[in-house]
C-alpha cells in the first residue's frame, strides 16, 4: 500500500524558514518523480514543486521560485521541501503527491499545515 | 502559464441527478487533463486522467470527456458520497495548474 506521510509544518514568523518532510513507502521511491502541492485555507489547489526520479531536475511555481527548494533522499525514501523567506501567503496545507505516468497525482499524503504569522 | 477555468463554481443538485462540470484551458492541452474529488479536511482523490480514463476503483458513474481546451466531468446519477469539491488539473507542461474548483452541494 502506498503511503505518504508529511511532517514539519508549524507556525513560523514572516521571513522565517521551515523544512517539510514526506516519508514514502509502499512503492519504489527511487523510480518515481515526486511533487508538492499546497492549499491555502478555504482556497483551491496550487502545484508548488516537482523533482525528477534522480533528483537532478527540479521545477517550481513562480510564486515560490528562489525561496523554496525541493530535494530527496533515496536512502531514506524521503522527500523534502526547504522553505525560506516565508510570507503570509505561503500559509497552507502542504501535500506530498506522487505523480503517475505523467504529472497527474495518483497518491497524496494527508498534508501538513504551515502557518506564517507574527 | 496555462490557466484553467472551471464552471460553475458552485452546483446544487439532488441525489440521482446527472451533473456536468466544465473546465476550460487558456490554450490547447490535448488530453493532458485530470479530475480530482476533495472532501473537507481530506486530500484530493484522483478520478479521471488523460481526460477520459477512469482511475482504478472509481465508480463508473464518473466520466470525463473533451480535448484541446474544453473538458467536462459528468456524474451520471449523483450519490450521497459525491457531494464534494471537484478540481481539474492540466499536465501539458510545467506549471501543472489546477482549476479553481467546483463545489457540489445538496439541493
Amino acid at each position: 500500500e502506498v503511503q505518504l506521510l508529511e511532517s514539519g509544518g508549524h507556525l513560523v514568523q514572516p521571513g522565517g524558514s521551515l523544512r517539510l518532510s514526506c516519508a514514502a513507502s509502499g512503492f519504489t521511491f527511487s523510480g518515481n518523480a515526486m511533487s508538492w502541492v499546497r492549499q491555502a485555507p478555504g482556497k483551491g489547489l496550487e502545484w508548488v514543486s516537482s523533482i525528477s526520479r534522480s533528483g537532478s531536475s527540479t521545477d517550481y511555481a513562480d510564486s515560490v521560485k528562489g525561496r523554496f527548494s525541493i530535494s530527496r533522499d533515496t536512502s531514506k525514501n524521503t522527500l523534502y521541501l526547504e522553505m525560506s523567506t516565508l510570507r503570509a501567503e505561503d500559509t497552507a496545507v502542504y501535500y506530498c503527491a506522487k505523480p503517475a505516468l505523467y504529472f497527474y497525482f495518483d497518491y497524496w499524503g494527508q498534508g501538513t499545515l504551515v502557518t506564517v504569522a507574527s | 502559464d496555462i490557466q484553467m477555468t472551471q464552471s460553475p463554481s458552485t452546483l446544487s443538485a439532488s441525489v440521482g441527478d446527472r451533473v456536468t462540470i466544465t473546465c476550460r484551458a487558456s490554450q490547447s492541452i490535448s488530453s493532458w487533463l485530470a479530475w480530482y474529488q476533495q472532501k473537507p479536511g481530506k486530500a484530493p482523490k484522483l478520478l479521471i486522467y488523460q481526460a477520459s480514463s477512469l482511475e482504478s476503483g472509481v465508480p463508473s458513474r464518473f466520466s470525463g470527456s473533451g480535448s484541446g481546451t474544453e473538458f467536462t466531468l459528468t456524474i451520471s446519477s449523483l450519490q450521497p458520497d459525491d457531494f464534494a469539491t471537484y478540481y481539474c488539473q492540466h499536465y501539458h507542461s510545467v506549471s501543472y495548474t489546477f482549476g479553481q474548483g467546483t463545489k457540489l452541494e445538496i439541493k
